[in-house]
Formats: C-alpha cells, structure tokens, sequence
C-alpha cells in the first residue's frame, strides 16, 4: 500500500490566492522529505529540501518566499504556493527518505491557477 | 551538469519483447541506483534497486545491471507487456540521503 499520502490531488484557485499542500508519511517517520515540480512532458526537478525541525534547503532558482515549505512533524510537510499566478500551474510531487529504503513517493497534486 | 543521464528519450518495443533502458551517470561517489515507474498524473513508483557491491538484480520480469566501471546501468522488462508503457526515470544516490533523476525513457509497449 501507499507509504506516503499527497492531498489534495487537485486543485483549481484563482490567481493571488493561497494554495497548501499536503505530504504525510504514514507508518514511518520520515526526517526529511523532498518536494519536486513537473512540468509537461518533463523531468522531476528538485525544489527544496524539507528537514524536520529546520529550514528547508532551496535549489537554485527556487523562490524560498513563493513556496513555504514547513516540516512540522516527522510525519507532514506543507509546501503552500503563495499569491499563486498560472505559471505556478503544474504537477507537484514530494516523497519522503525511509531510512534503509528507497525513495517514496506521493501520487502528486495538479494545480491549475485561473 | 547532469549526473544522471538518460539518453533516449523515448522507445518503443513490442509486447512480448524485451525492453531495455539505459542510464548512465557521472558521479563515482554514487552508491545506490533505483528505477522508477511514472504514469500520467501519479507519482512516480518504485520498480527495482541496485547498491554498487552487485552488478544485477531481479525482481519478476524486471532485471537491473549495473556497469560500475562504465558508470552505466541498465533495466531490463522482459516480457514486456501494455501495462509496461510508462516514463521510466533511472535515480542515484551516494550514501542514501540525496537523489539525482535522470530526465526519463518514455516506454510504449505495442500491442
């Protein structure tokens, strides 16, 4: 069964506002978990990383204040889209380190800004 | 600079066949390679591993190879069946805490 859960798996909102997402590793706690963004017909290419208890780490060209990314617990981090525009609109996946497994995956969420 | 290549972007195999994927990387620290299985709107699902003591791992009809010297690894479908049409995206890590994808293999299987 799934080891990491993504909600929501869709969302529509309207340009300017607020979108948070959610990622929950379910049985295992997970210290660090990463947040990805796909666009069509392309890689997976790394946002940040999301350690628990500190700052996430942004790759380069990733606007830190655009997309908050808080790891609360060892079982949730939110990456929350801020005054979203329709560019931000893509297909956000995150996945969570198991210690001793392979990387997993949530099933992603589309955002679609109007 | 991209570690983790994956040179064809695309292939086509018919069922029944073999598929073969290729990957290649550039970091010589990396000690962990996985594969991974992406549909359409999902998130990408675990296929198969390799940690760089083995040159091969088998898991059903999916088999991974790995070429340390050549820095290559390899996935091989066989049979490969419609279901198997998929983007494949080949991954490494050295020590198990950072992952490096590769840009994809889209795979169609034909009927």
């Amino acid at each position: 069964g799934a080891v990491v859960s993504q909600h929501p798996s869709w969302v529509i909102c309207k340009s300017g506002t607020s979108v948070k997402i959610e990622c929950r590793s379910l049985d295992f706690q997970a210290t660090t978990m990463f947040w990805y963004r796909q666009f069509p017909k392309q890689s997976l290419m790394l946002m940040a990383t999301s350690n628990e208890g500190s700052k996430a780490t942004y790759e380069q060209g990733v606007e830190k204040d655009k997309f908050l990314i808080n790891h609360a617990s060892l079982t949730l981090s939110t990456l929350t889209v801020t005054s979203a525009h329709p560019e931000d609109s893509s297909f956000y996946i995150c996945s969570a380190l198991r210690v001793g497994s392979p990387l997993h995956f949530g099933n992603g969420t589309r955002l679609t800004v109007t | 600079d991209q570690q983790v290549k994956q040179n064809s972007p695309s292939l086509s195999v018919q069922e029944g066949r073999i598929s073969i994927l290729n990957c290649d990387y550039t970091n010589s620290m990396f000690d962990y390679f996985l594969w991974y299985k992406k549909y359409p709107a999902e998130g990408p699902t675990f296929l198969i591993s390799i940690s760089s003591i083995k040159d091969k791992n088998e898991d059903g009809r999916f088999t991974v190879f790995l070429n340390k010297s050549a820095k290559h690894l390899s996935l091989h479908i066989v049979p490969s069946q419609p279901g198997d049409s998929a983007v494949y995206f080949c991954a490494a890590s050295a020590g198990g805490q950072n992952f490096v994808f590769g840009p994809g293999t889209r795979l169609s299987v034909l009927p």
